[in-house]
């Protein structure tokens, strides 16, 4: 089965900086890959995902890269804000099977006003 | 439009009682996922529902959980003789995937439940 692996556990930045997230994930047919944001007592949110067949998709300040051949996909945040603040989650998913998504283990970030 | 729904938003059991979790899904979609996010874990897979199909439950940590999905569209959880270890927060996500096709999994606010 899939197996993803988040990093880092915890990330702080200062307001206005770029946050970097990574994931790797193992099965080299998954080709969908979300990331979620979930604030404190809230369902987790669905921000952006990318498809295995682009490398980059950007939406506003967020942004997400893929590389297949590596196995690796990462969330790039610019000029962050306090309210950027939440656990983010990567996941990756079978494409075809729309089956249950195997989630990374969540990157808890902190932006500094 | 409205997202997916689920009640209730917490649960206070003692050990040992049956619980009944429901989640209400977007109109109109076909698939439907729970999950569990115990303290300080990602989250995990429980069971997952598309349409009149047979239920994937490979997820379900144990015989005490079931669940049941009536009519295509809201789902219930049910844990019987509640442990413990049982105390998480499940969360129901539904798609409007069909076969073959991936698609967005959008997440209701879930439900927190404890078991003293």
């Amino acid at each position: 089965g899939e197996n993803v692996e988040q990093h880092p556990s915890t990330l702080s930045v200062q307001e206005g900086d770029s946050a970097v997230i990574k994931c790797t994930y193992s099965d080299s047919a998954s080709n969908y890959f979300p990331w979620y944001k979930q604030e404190l007592g809230k369902g987790p949110q669905l921000i952006i995902d990318i498809r295995s067949n682009v490398g980059e998709k950007k939406d506003q300040r967020i942004a997400v890269t893929l590389n297949k051949t590596a196995k690796h996909f990462s969330l790039h945040i610019t000029e962050t804000q306090p309210e950027d603040s939440a656990v983010y989650f990567c996941a990756a998913i079978l494409s075809g099977s729309a089956r249950q998504l195997t989630f990374g283990s969540g990157t808890q970030l902190t932006v500094l006003p | 439009g409205a997202g997916v729904s689920q009640s209730p938003s917490n649960k206070v059991t003692e050990k040992g009682k049956d619980v009944e979790l429901r989640c209400d899904p977007i109109s109109g979609h076909t698939a439907l996922y729970w999950y569990r996010q115990s303290l300080g874990q990602g989250l995990e897979f429980l069971i997952y529902f598309q349409g009149n199909s047979a239920p994937d439950k490979s997820g379900l940590p144990s015989d005490r959980f079931s669940a049941e999905r009536t009519g295509g569209s809201v789902s219930t959880l049910t844990i019987q003789r509640t442990q413990q270890e049982d105390s998480a927060v499940y969360l129901c996500a539904s798609s409007p995937a069909g076969q073959g096709i991936t698609t967005k999994q959008y997440f209701g606010p879930g439900t927190r439940l404890t078991v003293t």
